[in-house]
């Protein structure tokens, strides 16, 4: 079946400007989460979703960073006044939220963005 | 709170040898644990994951892990290197169903002909 899909696959930007990134988790999973991977760095969480509402949005940065989950599938990853220091892979994550997944994460491809 | 640490960034062996990569962990409860694999300009895939069940947990490609609590560790085998196991490799810690994954730097497995 489908895996996790995320758009666009590479993003570049200006400084200032804002950004939308895109996933499409797999088809019946409740759960969405969020990380960002910088160079040489594992991922790092951002935020997760379960259905509609951020259950945890600990790792959001700053407020500048903002994500919506309105029909408990796709996502959206909002950037304001992007900055240097946001260029990173953002990568999407799906579970299935049933106990006996224990939280196995299915990872999309990553949007590649990059602010000059 | 949970952490992992992965110790060192590269790894290099010649193919046919013993693969060990290391991850030891630090978390409050007890934790389940992953190995996810990143070939280059892939996503991650997951390698194989502890959930309490065995200590020794057997993945895809050949790789296993095995959990030891008292050296809060686990650790990533494969006794034959293969050319195509040349990836980065990560170790994530998670304390239950539908939260957050910690990982760790990750290493690069470099094989060698």
């Amino acid at each position: 079946g489908a895996g996790v899909s995320q758009t666009p696959s590479n993003k570049v930007t200006e400084k200032g400007k804002y950004v939308e990134l895109r996933c499409d988790p797999i088809s019946g999973h409740t759960a969405l989460y969020w990380y960002r991977q910088s160079l040489g760095q594992g991922p790092e969480f951002l935020i997760y979703f379960q259905g509609t509402g951020a259950a945890d949005d600990s790792g959001l940065p700053n407020d500048r960073f903002f994500a919506v989950r309105p029909e408990g599938s796709v996502s959206t990853l909002k950037i304001q006044r992007t900055e240097r220091g946001d260029s990173a892979v953002y990568l999407c994550a799906s579970s299935p939220n049933r106990e006996t997944s224990h939280n196995e994460q299915f990872f999309g491809p990553g949007t590649r963005l990059t602010v000059l | 709170a949970q952490s992992v640490t992965q110790l060192g960034s590269h790894v290099s062996v010649s193919e046919g040898a013993l693969v060990l990569l290391r991850c030891n962990y630090s978390s409050s409860v007890p934790p389940y644990l992953f190995w996810y694999v990143q070939y280059p300009n892939q996503g991650l895939q997951l390698l194989l994951k502890y959930t309490s069940a065995a200590t020794l947990v057997k993945g895809i490609n050949g790789f296993e892990a095995e959990f030891k609590k008292s050296e809060t560790s686990f650790h990533l085998t494969k006794p034959s290197a293969h050319m195509s196991d040349a990836a980065e490799y990560f170790c994530a810690v998670s304390t239950g169903a539908n939260s957050k994954l910690t990982f760790g730097k990750g290493i690069t497995l470099s094989v060698r002909p």
